[in-house]
């Protein structure tokens, strides 16, 4: 049971432009968001979080919007950046209990130069 | 570098074998947990310590994994007669109890031949 589902695996898009990447879930008690990149041999890093008493979270080129009724958050990049390349994981919680993250099964960003 | 750190970065052993990682979290976080990473998913959760109490163990962990947090610093994830199902990037986190955010090592992988 896929509880963060992120349906696209892939992205490319031009330098310059918008990134938009895409994340559902289906279990209405998460109640925190969080995006992580992710480059080859490394860790997830974080990027940032939305809580769900917010629709939107906003960190210099990168914001997050959440639509509680459709169950769904998406990750905004503007302008793209080569440097972005990397994969992208969406990631819900509870913040009551352990705070374990439940992660989708992420989205390989491409920014062509 | 006061970031988590994760030991070995490169796990190569065979089948049947017992293999042990170690974790150091961020020096005052006093949540650890531990995710296992496949090939084309995002980590999954396998457990959590806040302190030296484990106080959640995913279905995941079967009875062949084991994980301390000895004094409530760092932990090891110990895994006997390995398989090679076995086979994943295990990812360490940290936090610190009114952050949700968590901070990720680079992982150790797993090879079980």
């Amino acid at each position: 049971d896929q509880q963060v589902k992120q349906n696209s695996p892939s992205l490319s898009v031009q330098e310059g432009r918008i990134s938009i990447l895409n994340c559902d879930y289906t279990n209405s008690m998460f109640d925190y968001f969080l995006w992580y990149k992710k480059y080859p041999a490394e860790g997830p890093t974080f990027l940032i979080s939305i809580s769900s008493i917010k629709d939107k979270n906003e960190d210099g080129r990168f914001t997050v919007f959440l639509n509680k009724s459709a169950k769904h958050l998406s990750l905004h990049i503007v302008p793209s950046q080569p440097g972005d390349s990397a994969v992208y994981f969406c990631a819900a919680s509870l913040t009551s209990g352990t705070y374990k993250y439940i992660f989708g099964t992420g989205t390989r960003l491409k920014v062509l130069a | 570098d006061t970031g988590v750190s994760q030991d070995p970065r490169h796990k190569i052993t065979k089948r049947g074998q017992n293999v042990t990682f170690r974790c150091d979290p961020i020096s005052e976080h006093n949540r650890l947990y531990w995710y296992r990473q496949t090939l084309g998913q995002g980590p999954e959760f396998l457990t959590y310590f806040q302190n030296e109490a484990q106080l959640e163990k995913s279905r995941l962990l079967s009875d062949r994994f084991s994980a301390e947090r000895p004094k409530g610093s760092f932990s090891t994830l110990e895994i006997q007669r390995t398989e090679q199902g076995d086979s994943a990037m295990y990812l360490c986190a940290s936090s610190l109890r009114q952050y949700n955010e968590q901070f990720f090592g680079p992982g150790t992988r797993l090879t079980v031949l």
